[in-house]
């Protein structure tokens, strides 16, 4: 068992539609990230959040600590959140990284 | 602020050559990791530094890799004896200081191939 697992692993969802992403953890964190990845591998920091919620435009994560779960809301999906997913928890001062979640959002 | 860059973009190599890459982090970041990332799965921790120490390595790290950052600034990683499994995305990203909840900005990737 993965010590960050994520769920679901693909997801496909026409564009307007509110997506979740889910990401639970075994390990002890002191805080989750939330990243996106592009074709060609680049990653960009979405969030970093040790409790409760942060919201940034279409885009909110939100994280239980006691239940040591975070989730990832878009709200009005676009084709341009078509992108992979990654939760990764900040344990001992490095990254334990989920497999990613792809999204694809059609027109 | 010109962002984590690293060098090169693509790198293919034949098995059993050595392979060198670069990571230029934001300036006055003090800390700086590697991680390597296979298609479909995400990445995995190999190594990080603190200024010009390093403090962690993986046990993905065999003796085969070795990572520098002599002057506290950029990074090499380097791959002695290429092997085809050695092929995966190569990702830097660095942080501006100590402690586990500062955010990590990533570099682009080196993408290797291994023929």
């Amino acid at each position: 068992k993965n010590e960050v697992e994520q769920s679901p692993q693909n997801l496909t969802a026409q564009e307007g539609e509110f997506i979740t992403i889910n990401c639970s953890y075994s390990v002890g964190i002191s805080a989750l990230h939330w990243l996106q990845q592009h074709p060609g591998g680049g990653i960009v920091s979405l969030f970093m959040l040790s409790s409760g919620k942060k919201k940034h435009g279409r885009l909110i994560a939100t994280i239980n600590i006691q239940e040591k779960h975070s989730s990832l809301h878009i709200t009005a999906s676009h084709p341009r959140d078509s992108a992979v997913y990654i939760c990764a928890a900040y344990n001992t001062d490095k990254l334990i990284f989920g497999t990613g979640t792809r999204l694809q959002v059609f027109p | 602020d010109t962002g984590v860059s690293q060098n090169p973009r693509h790198k293919i190599t034949k098995r059993g050559q050595n392979v060198t890459f670069r990571c230029d982090p934001i300036s006055e970041h003090n800390r700086l990791y590697w991680y390597r990332q296979t298609l479909g799965q995400g990445p995995e921790f190999l190594t990080y530094f603190q200024n010009e120490a390093q403090l962690e390595k993986s046990r993905l790290l065999s003796d085969r890799f070795s990572a520098e950052r002599p002057k506290g600034s950029f990074s090499t990683l380097e791959i002695q004896r290429t092997e085809q499994g050695d092929s995966a995305m190569y990702l830097c990203a660095s942080s501006p200081l100590a402690g586990g909840r500062n955010e990590q900005f990533f570099g682009p990737g080196t993408r290797l191939t291994v023929l």
